[in-house]
C-alpha cells in the first residue's frame, strides 16, 4: 500500500470549513483514497473514499487532484464534535489476498469555539 | 447486530496468562481485521480474514498471537503468555468484499475495542 503524509495537527474555528490535506505521491492506479477519523476513546469511523473523482456525502467532501498524488478532506461546517484524529489511507479494496488499511499518524484536528 | 461487537470491553490479566478476545462482525461482512492501538499511538495492523481464511497475517507480532474465524462470522484473537507490552486496545473491523469489481460499500466498520491491561 502507498504511504501517505499528513500534517500532525491543525486547528479550525467552529462553524468554519476544515480542510485537511494528504499527500500520496506513490499511489498506484488501483488504489483508492479513504478517510477515517478516530474520536478519543472510540474506534475509527469511516468518512469517505474515492478513486479519482471528487466525492461528497453527508459528512464531508473529498477533493482528489487530477494526478491523484494528493487529496483534501473538507468538513464544510466544523463542530466541536469533529475534534478527532483524521487518517488518510490509500489501499486496494478487500480481496482474497489483501485489504488491510495501513494507518499513519494522522492529523489531529482541534475545533475551537 | 447493527455494528461490530467486541467482548470483553475491558480485560485485566496477570502477566503470563492467556487471553481470548472476541469479535462479532456485521452480518454478511466477509472481510474481518484485527488492529492493536497502544496508548497514545496509531493503529497497528495484526491480521486480515477473508471468509475463514487469513491471507494476511503479517502484523502478528509474535507466535504468542493467533487468531481464527469460524462460520465466516465470529473471530477470536488469542494472546498466550501475555506480557506487559501487550497492553493496548485491540480493535476489530469488518467490511464487504467488492462484488464483481464494484467497489462501493467496502469501507471498514470498527468496533469499540477491548482494552487489555497486563499487570
Amino acid at each position: 500500500d502507498a504511504k501517505t503524509t499528513q500534517p500532525p495537527s491543525m486547528d479550525c474555528a467552529e462553524g468554519r470549513a476544515a480542510n485537511l490535506p494528504c499527500n500520496h505521491s506513490t499511489i498506484s492506479g488501483n488504489e483508492y483514497v479513504y478517510w477515517y477519523r478516530q474520536i478519543h476513546s472510540q474506534g475509527p469511523q469511516y468518512i469517505i473514499h474515492g478513486l479519482k473523482n471528487n466525492e461528497t456525502n453527508e459528512m464531508a467532501s473529498l477533493i482528489i487532484t487530477e494526478d491523484r498524488k494528493s487529496s483534501t478532506l473538507i468538513l464544510p461546517h466544523a463542530t466541536l464534535r469533529d475534534t478527532a484524529v483524521y487518517y488518510c489511507i490509500v489501499r486496494v479494496p478487500p480481496s482474497s489476498n489483501t485489504g488491510k488499511l495501513i494507518f499513519g499518524q494522522g492529523t489531529t484536528l482541534q475545533v475551537k469555539p | 447486530g447493527a455494528g461490530v461487537s467486541q467482548s470483553p470491553s475491558n480485560k485485566v490479566t496477570e502477566k503470563g496468562k492467556d487471553v481470548e478476545l472476541r469479535c462479532d462482525p456485521i452480518s454478511g461482512h466477509t472481510a474481518l481485521y484485527w488492529y492493536r492501538q497502544r496508548l497514545g499511538q496509531g493503529l497497528e495492523f495484526l491480521i486480515y480474514f477473508q471468509g475463514n481464511s487469513a491471507p494476511d497475517k503479517s502484523g502478528l507480532p509474535s507466535d504468542r498471537f493467533s487468531a481464527e474465524r469460524t462460520g465466516e462470522s465470529v473471530s477470536t484473537l488469542t494472546i498466550q503468555r501475555t506480557q506487559q507490552e501487550d497492553s493496548a486496545v485491540y480493535l476489530c473491523a469488518s467490511s464487504l468484499r467488492p462484488d464483481r469489481g464494484i467497489f462501493l460499500n467496502t469501507e471498514a466498520f470498527f468496533g469499540q475495542g477491548t482494552r487489555l491491561t497486563v499487570v
